[in-house]
């Protein structure tokens, strides 16, 4: 199975601090054909998790500009800039190239 | 708008069965395939089934394979999970989710299932 292994496991930031969490993969989700299946979830507190991302960076509809997503193979990175109390709640990277699916950790994602 | 809606959760005893159902509406539900997914309390998310648009692939989680099985009623634009055997550590919330461009696009409120003597 791939392993996503997510850092930070948690944040603790400021209102309008930006923020950055790493997600690696165990093998490259490059697919077969050519598109990259690397999803970025927030669960807010109490939610089901939401799409914000997917095919390591398209931003799904309205989701805020703020976010962003990079990377490539096996190295993926969400970026969140100037940090709403909104944006609050926990981020999962999901890989949906290989079977099973996997997911990390987890980051919280908290207030200072 | 998309909506997904699961039921069918509850308190169960070990070793007893139950049958989650997903009511899909808003979308065209025969063309996409959809995934259950669960949570543990205060865990993270596992996946745990997909099946395709037309019944024609499922795959399961070893988790548990050999003991749920993922269906679906186009007709009904509903998706099921039938969990046998169940064990305290099948106790989660079960969401599904569809499988739109870019996969997971979509997912339900969830539904609690609790395993416990």
């Amino acid at each position: 199975d791939v392993v996503m292994t997510q850092t930070p496991p948690s944040l603790s930031v400021a209102i309008g601090q930006s923020v950055s969490i790493s997600c690696k993969s165990s093998q490259s989700l490059v697919a077969s054909d050519k598109n990259t299946y690397l999803n970025w979830l927030l669960q807010s507190p109490g939610r089901s998790p939401k799409r914000l991302i997917y095919q390591v960076s398209k931003l799904d509809s309205g989701v805020p500009d703020r976010f962003s997503g990079s990377g490539s193979e096996k190295d993926f990175t969400l970026k969140i800039s100037r940090v709403e109390a909104e944006d609050l709640g926990v981020y999962y990277c999901l890989q949906g190239t290989h079977l099973p699916n996997t997911f990390g950790a987890g980051t919280k994602l908290e207030l200072k | 708008e998309v909506q997904l809606v699961e039921s069918g959760g509850g308190l169960v005893k070990p070793g007893s069965s139950l049958k989650l159902s997903c009511v899909a509406s808003g979308f065209t539900f025969s063309s996409y395939g959809m995934h259950w997914i669960r949570q543990a309390p205060k865990k993270g998310l596992e996946w745990i089934a997909l099946i395709y648009y037309d019944s024609s692939n499922k795959y399961y989680a070893d988790s548990v394979k050999g003991r749920f099985t993922i269906s679906r009623d186009n007709s009904k634009n509903t998706l099921y999970l039938e969990m046998n055997s169940l064990r305290s550590e099948d106790t989660a919330m079960y969401y599904c989710a569809k499988v739109g461009v870019g996969l997971f696009d979509y997912w339900g409120q969830g539904v609690m299932v609790t395993v416990s003597s």
